[in-house]
């Protein structure tokens, strides 16, 4: 592995059910980040998490849910899937939150269709 | 509330300059980022700005005011592998990047 890798590519889900997008990087980083991209929408912040054992809400947290674990490992749940989280969901991770470049890395992104 | 504002879409000729405009009012400063995003992937780092100027990479410039909260990313020569959206976050006070929502950058030859 090199970089951040997420799981699946895409997929196409019923209402209601639940669904773990998987994300895991082999860069040491501390922070990790989810996004969802949304036509015409900038990239919109769902959780962070700054270091391993430790998570945050972002701008748009409800009906997520995230755990890290481990430094390498940075699931992202729906519980009960909704037709408005389709989306194209990305993950991307970066050495620290304190400043400086510290520039996020991306994953290739999993396109979530919420039927 | 927070706001990126980019042009949605912007036209060029292959071997033109382009320049890309982003302004931006955010709770607070702590750079400034511009990513290029391909059709179908993921982002990828272009530059980043923290004190007011000039940084030049290659055929991509990026310009930053932050007493007037622009900043715009200048690119030189263009080829057809430009074509791409080219997306501006800035890092707030929370150090959480705010994203802007991309300029479409169509190169024609």
């Amino acid at each position: 592995i090199a970089g951040i890798t997420q799981a699946p590519t895409s997929q196409i889900l019923a209402a209601g059910r639940r669904m773990t997008l998987r994300c895991t990087q082999d860069m040491r980083h501390n922070a990790m980040y989810w996004y969802r991209q949304d036509l015409g929408l900038g990239l919109r912040l769902i959780h962070y998490s700054n270091t391993a054992g430790t998570t945050g809400k972002g701008e748009v947290p409800d009906g997520y849910s995230v755990s890290r674990a481990n430094t390498d490992d940075f699931p992202l749940t729906l519980a009960s899937a909704v037709p408005s989280q389709t989306s194209v969901y990305f993950c991307a991770s970066s050495v620290s939150t304190s400043g400086g470049t510290d520039t996020q890395y991306f994953g290739p992104g999993t396109r979530l269709t919420v039927l | 509330g927070q706001n990126i504002d980019q042009p949605t879409e912007m036209t060029a000729t292959e071997g033109a300059i382009v320049q890309i405009n982003c302004t931006y009012q955010t709770s607070g400063f702590n750079g400034l980022f511009w990513y290029q995003q391909h059709a179908g992937e993921a982002p990828t780092f272009l530059s980043y700005n923290v004190l007011d100027g000039l940084e030049e990479k290659g055929r991509f410039s990026s310009f930053l005011s932050r007493s007037k909260g622009y900043s715009y990313l200048l690119l030189k020569e263009l080829q057809m592998k430009d074509s791409a959206s080219y997306l501006c976050a800035v890092r707030d006070s929370n150090y959480q990047l705010i994203w802007g929502a991309g300029t479409k950058l169509i190169i024609k030859p």
